[in-house]
């Protein structure tokens, strides 16, 4: 078990529906990143949050946006839902961004399904 | 787009055996990551490889690196049910790029 917590573990929300997912990362890990992670596929990458700034952006819509916090806790938010963002959304907190010898701690994961 | 490409997509072996995932990659990195993931779950990192060494080991873990051919390949000695797992390949500029996974399936 590593310490990073998602929540919630499940969800199910409606078309054009706007969903909001947590994050608490490690102590003392300072960065966050979200990916997305389709079924029989492996994560991609969405974005990262380095001291409450994003740091870095995938090729997703600006309708996923997120947050960090002060305590470096972070949300994804996800705007007009779509069938296609039903996926398991990961996130994984890091000592520090771009630092080469840093391994990844990631959460359990949010299942998300749109319908 | 994915910068890692696992081969092969599924391998299935007995207890005991060994397993050997490759993995391609596209552009140069500063190291190469392998992480492990149980059905529909959290991944976890296995063994991280530096690109200036060629092999590492990690218990039943070995690990290659081949910078000039931008492959890597992970090899499970004496595997046993519990690796049954889906193995990622990842390298890290700032962010982790992943490819599409080796499903392993080991059966008793």
């Amino acid at each position: 078990e590593t310490g990073v917590t998602q929540s919630p573990t499940h969800l199910i929300k409606t078309r054009g529906q706007q969903v909001t997912l947590r994050c608490s990362s490690q102590s003392g890990h300072n960065t966050v990143s979200w990916y997305q992670q389709a079924l029989g596929q492996g994560p991609q990458f969405i974005f990262q949050y380095y001291r409450e700034e994003e740091n870095g952006r995938g090729n997703f819509p600006p309708r996923f946006s997120g947050l960090q916090f002060p305590n470096y806790s972070s949300e994804l938010n996800v705007n007009a839902l779509e069938l296609d963002d039903s996926a398991l959304y990961l996130c994984a907190s890091f000592r520090r961004p771009g630092e080469a010898d840093t391994e990844a701690f990631f959460g359990q994961g949010t299942r998300l399904t749109v319908v | 787009s994915q910068q890692g490409e696992e081969d092969p997509q599924a391998l299935s072996i007995q207890e005991g055996e060994n397993a050997t995932m490759n993995c391609s990659y596209k552009t140069s990195i500063n190291n190469l990551q392998w992480y492990r993931q149980n059905s529909g779950r959290g991944l976890v990192h296995l063994i991280l490889i530096r690109s200036n060494e060629r092999e590492k080991h990690s218990g039943r873990l070995r690990v290659t690196l081949d910078t000039s051919k931008k492959s890597s390949s992970l090899l499970i000695t004496a595997s046993r049910a519990a690796d049954t797992a889906s193995y990622f390949c990842a390298n890290k500029g700032g962010k982790l790029i992943f490819g599409q996974g080796t499903e392993l399936s080991v059966k008793p």
